[in-house]
């Protein structure tokens, strides 16, 4: 079955920017999602089509796609950032497919 | 206000059967694929099962072996999860989440709050 992979963790200085990736089989030829999950709380939708940013969500989160490789990026990363991130994609064998998640933490 | 609100969760021996709701408040349900994705404590999303806007097209996780099946009532503006044969593994935090589009093969825009299932003898 189809998989993604997620760093557990990242970590990252207020106002840097933060990389999360996401990496699987010719991940660049699906459309990927991203999801920001809060300690308590449901998941939210932030990117959808690889860089489709849902509205209400700010201009610092940004998504790219190519290759193996999705990778969210936050700029300008505050402490309301910190938060569990998750990857999602299609696949045609497996079908809908989460990430393992990565933790960010705002040090 | 635009909200999906899942129940029917509660604590339920091994082997038994459990079926959860998700109704739509806000907007029409029929538009959408529907989708139900569970967190074990302490871990990550893992999806369950997602059904099309009109039923055709349903898909569930390979590891649930069966025992799940999605459906959905539109004229009641609601989604569904039969479980069978729970395992102390489907002890889980279980989410209804929209489809951004009216087939399987999209994202997923808008979550409910989420019921726990918890499976203990």
């Amino acid at each position: 079955s189809y998989a993604l992979i997620q760093p557990p963790s990242v970590s990252v200085s207020p106002g840097q920017t933060a990389t999360i990736s996401c990496s699987g089989d010719k991940l660049g030829h699906n459309y990927v999602s991203w999801y920001q999950q809060r300690p308590g709380q449901s998941p939210l939708l932030l990117l959808h089509q690889d860089k489709q940013r849902l509205a209400g969500i700010p201009a610092r989160f940004s998504g790219s796609n190519a290759g193996n490789t999705a990778t969210l990026t936050i700029t300008e990363t505050q402490s309301v950032d910190e938060a569990e991130y998750y990857c999602q994609v299609w696949d045609s064998a497996t079908a809908v497919v989460f990430g393992g998640g990565t933790k960010l933490t705002v040090l | 206000q635009v909200r999906l609100v899942e129940s029917g969760g509660g604590v339920v021996q091994p082997g038994t059967s459990l079926t959860l709701s998700c109704a739509a408040a806000g907007f029409n349900l029929e538009s959408y694929a529907m989708s139900w994705v569970r967190q074990a404590p302490g871990k990550g999303l893992e999806w369950v099962a997602v059904l099309s806007h009109d039923a055709a097209n349903k898909y569930q996780a390979g590891s649930l072996k069966g025992r799940f099946t999605i459906s959905r009532d539109n004229s009641k503006n609601s989604v569904y999860l039969q479980m069978n044969g729970l395992t102390p593994e489907d002890t889980a935090v279980y989410f209804c989440a929209k489809g951004i589009g009216r087939g399987v093969l999209g994202a997923f825009d808008l979550w409910g709050q989420g019921t726990m299932v918890t499976v203990s003898s």
